[in-house]
C-alpha cells in the first residue's frame, strides 16, 4: 500500500518569504514517481513536477526548488521569494513505475498555502 | 488540442438518481483515471484504465461503474446516487511519451441532496 502524507494542512506566510512544504510518503515499490501539483482557487490541477525514485538529484526551477530524500522517503517542496499567486493547495502524489505507467496516483491531503501581501 | 475535457461542469442530483460524467482526451493517451477529491482528503482514485477495453478498481471504487469503449472517452456511471458521493470529480489521462505526466480535466462539481 501506499500512503503519502502532507502534515502541514494550512501556511500562511507574508509575501517574499521563503516557504517549505513538506511531504513524506511510504511505499514498498522499489521503483516510483513522486509528483507535486498546485490547485489554485480556481479549481485546476496543475502540474509542477515528476521525480523518478531513481534521481535523487535536487532540482531548481525559477522560485521553486525541490529537495528528494530517499533515506527519510521525503520530497519537500520550496518556494523562494513567495507571490501572492503562489496562493493555492499543493498536493504531494507517489505512483508506481508499473508496465503500463502511472495510471494510479496517490495523493497527499494537500496543503493550503496562503500568502500574505 | 482540447486536452482533457469532462461535462457537465455541475451537477445536482436527488439520491437514488442515475448520471454518466462524461470525459473525453483527444491526446490519444492509453491511460486514464478518475479520482473524486473531498474537502480534508485529497484526491482518491476511483477507477484506472490503461487502454480501451480494459478497466480496474481504484481506491474507492464502490458505487461508480465505467467502461473504456474507445481510447477517447472514459465515462464515469452513478448507478443510483448518494449524499456521500457529493465531491468534485476529476479526470485525468496519461501517455508513455509524456513520461506519464497526467492532465487533468477541469472537474465536475457533483451535489446530491
Amino acid at each position: 500500500a501506499q500512503k503519502v502524507t502532507q502534515a502541514q494542512t494550512e501556511i500562511s506566510v507574508v509575501e517574499k518569504e521563503d516557504v517549505t512544504l513538506d511531504c513524506v510518503y511510504e511505499t514498498r515499490d522499489t521503483t516510483y514517481y513522486l509528483f507535486w501539483y498546485k490547485q489554485p482557487p480556481s479549481g485546476e490541477l496543475v502540474f509542477l513536477i515528476r521525480r523518478n525514485s531513481f534521481d535523487e538529484q535536487n532540482e531548481i526551477s525559477g522560485r521553486y526548488s525541490w529537495n528528494f530524500q530517499k533515506s527519510t522517503s521525503s520530497f519537500n517542496f520550496t518556494i523562494t521569494a513567495s507571490q501572492v499567486v503562489d496562493s493555492a493547495v499543493y498536493f504531494c502524489a507517489l505512483s508506481p513505475i508499473s508496465n503500463f505507467g502511472n495510471e494510479k496516483l496517490t495523493f497527499g491531503t494537500g496543503t493550503r498555502l496562503t500568502i500574505i501581501p | 488540442n482540447a486536452g482533457v475535457t469532462q461535462t457537465p461542469k455541475f451537477q445536482v442530483l436527488k439520491t437514488g438518481q442515475s448520471m454518466t460524467l462524461q470525459c473525453a482526451q483527444d491526446m490519444n493517451h492509453e491511460y486514464m483515471s478518475w479520482y473524486r477529491q473531498d474537502p480534508g482528503m485529497g484526491l482518491r482514485l476511483i477507477h484506472y484504465s490503461v487502454g480501451a477495453g480494459i478497466t480496474d478498481q481504484g481506491e474507492v471504487p464502490n458505487g461508480y461503474n465505467v467502461s473504456r469503449s474507445t481510447t477517447e472517452d472514459f465515462p464515469l456511471r452513478l448507478l443510483s446516487a448518494a449524499p456521500s458521493q457529493t465531491s468534485v470529480y476529476f479526470c485525468a489521462s496519461s501517455y508513455e511519451g509524456t513520461s506519464y505526466e497526467q492532465y487533468f480535466g477541469p472537474g465536475t462539481r457533483l451535489t446530491v441532496t
